[in-house]
């Protein structure tokens, strides 16, 4: 079964400062890969996926998410975080298995200080 | 386009009450899915469908029904609502892998 994992319930980093959010997935084959973005009261608004091919994959608003597959990990980056960044961040693992499914992880809640 | 839409936007109930919640997508998408979002837990599959007159059940279904009668609607249904079911649910739809979703209902029972 699809399972996702992100670690830090929350994490604070400084406006300017870099950042990572770590997630790790559980799939028997490879999976797809999503990192959505919700700001408060707000949808989910998809950031970058990961299907095939280059393992380093780039996204929107100056995000980027590194596949690897030996840690079954799919960690989100950005190299200098703005204020307007501060939001819920998810990880998710979809799969072709009878439909295809998407399953979330928990979420990582990003707080971004002056 | 409209992409997913769903209503209502906020309701909320009395337990034992029952209610529908009503999504509709106009991008010709086969699948599409309801997930509760409830704090710490992140996005959670109550039910999906992968076609017009299919569905099946997802993580967490007990408690709710669903009905995609048109390709383009899929309906949530509380039968008898209960506390637990205080929620944001979230209505989504894809055509092959990348999931579009809706603004949210917000739901509570009192």
């Amino acid at each position: 079964a699809q399972s996702v994992t992100q670690p830090d319930i929350h994490i604070t980093v400084s406006e300017g400062a870099s950042l990572e959010l770590r997630c790790n997935y559980s799939y028997g084959a490879t999976p797809y890969l999503f990192w959505y973005v919700q700001s408060p009261g707000q949808g989910l608004q998809l950031l970058l996926k990961y299907f095939s091919g280059d393992t380093l994959v780039q996204g929107i608003k100056g995000f980027e998410a590194e596949f690897k597959r030996s840690q079954s990990s799919f960690n989100l980056r950005k190299p200098s975080v703005h204020w307007s960044d501060a939001a819920e961040y998810f990880c998710a693992v979809g799969a072709s298995t009878g439909g295809f499914k998407t399953i979330f992880g928990a979420g990582t809640r990003l707080f971004v200080k002056a | 386009n409209a992409g997913v839409t769903q209503t209502p936007k906020f309701r909320v109930l009395k337990t034992g009450q029952s209610m529908t919640l009503l999504c509709a997508q106009d991008m010709n998408h086969e699948y599409m899915y309801w997930y509760r979002q409830d704090p710490g837990m992140g996005l959670r599959l109550i039910h999906y469908s992968v076609g017009e007159g299919t569905t099946a059940k997802g993580e967490v279904p007990d408690g709710y029904n669903v009905s995609r009668l048109k390709k383009q609607n899929f309906l949530l249904g509380l039968e008898s609502a209960a506390p637990s079911q205080t929620s944001v649910y979230f209505c989504a739809s894809t055509r092959e892998s990348t999931v579009v979703f809706g603004p949210g209902t917000r739901l509570t029972v009192l």
